[in-house]
């Protein structure tokens, strides 16, 4: 069974810092891979997708993630974070023949500092 | 376009009660998931519908959560009788179709507190 691992429960950042999210996850297949946002009170909002093709995928809100096979990571990048940015992050894992059925990580908790 | 819409957004309840939420997905989503969000854990799924037919439900505590979606459109979940356990947000989901790499939508949830 496919499994996601986001090693960090809580992160904080300066506001104006880079930010970067680890997520890992195991797979044999080509995963299909996605970041979720979820502020206080809110579903989730999704970031950003990979399916296949460009390693490098660009999301919304100034995020982008890379997909690395060799090291099974996803990790979401920031280069400058707005302290609107703070809010719950998740990582999820679906594959082919999955019947689109989602496996998400724990979370990473972000918190902005002014 | 309308997203997912889901009430009540708060319920208290004690245990051993019974309560029922409510989801209407995006206008034309053929599949429909609810998912059970513990306090500090990410999404887990309960039931995936495709229409009104359940495509999984293998994660369902059947003995005592149930669902439907008679026409296809709207769903209900429901909890009989509630644990303290179940205190959590139920999280309705909706996407295009089954197969192939359709996005899910969220609804805002329904956060259930059980005492």
């Amino acid at each position: 069974a496919q499994s996601v691992t986001q090693p960090d429960i809580h992160i904080t950042v300066s506001e104006g810092a880079s930010l970067e999210l680890r997520c890992n996850y195991s797979y044999g297949a080509t995963p299909y891979l996605f970041w979720y946002v979820q502020s206080p009170g809110q579903g989730l909002q999704l970031l950003l997708k990979y399916f296949s093709g460009d390693t490098l995928v660009q999301g919304i809100k100034g995020f982008e993630a890379e997909f690395k096979r060799s090291q099974s990571s996803f990790n979401l990048r920031k280069p400058s974070v707005h302290w609107s940015d703070a809010a719950e992050y998740f990582c999820a894992v679906g594959y082919t023949g999955g019947g689109n059925k989602l496996t998400f990580g724990t979370g990473t908790q972000l918190k902005v500092e002014l | 376009e309308a997203g997912v819409a889901q009430s009540p957004r708060y319920k208290i309840i004690e245990k051993r009660q019974s309560v029922a939420f409510w989801c209407n997905p995006i206008s034309g989503h053929a599949t429909l998931y609810w998912y059970q969000q513990i306090l500090g854990q990410g999404p887990k799924l309960l039931i995936q519908f495709q229409n009104n037919g359940v495509v999984d439900d293998s994660q369902l505590p059947k003995d005592r959560f149930s669902a439907e979606r008679l026409k296809g459109v709207d769903s209900t979940l429901k909890i009989q009788p509630a644990k303290l356990e179940d205190s959590a947000v139920y999280l309705c989901a909706s996407s295009l179709a089954v197969q192939g790499t359709y996005e899910q939508y969220f609804g805002p949830g329904t956060r259930l507190t059980v005492t």
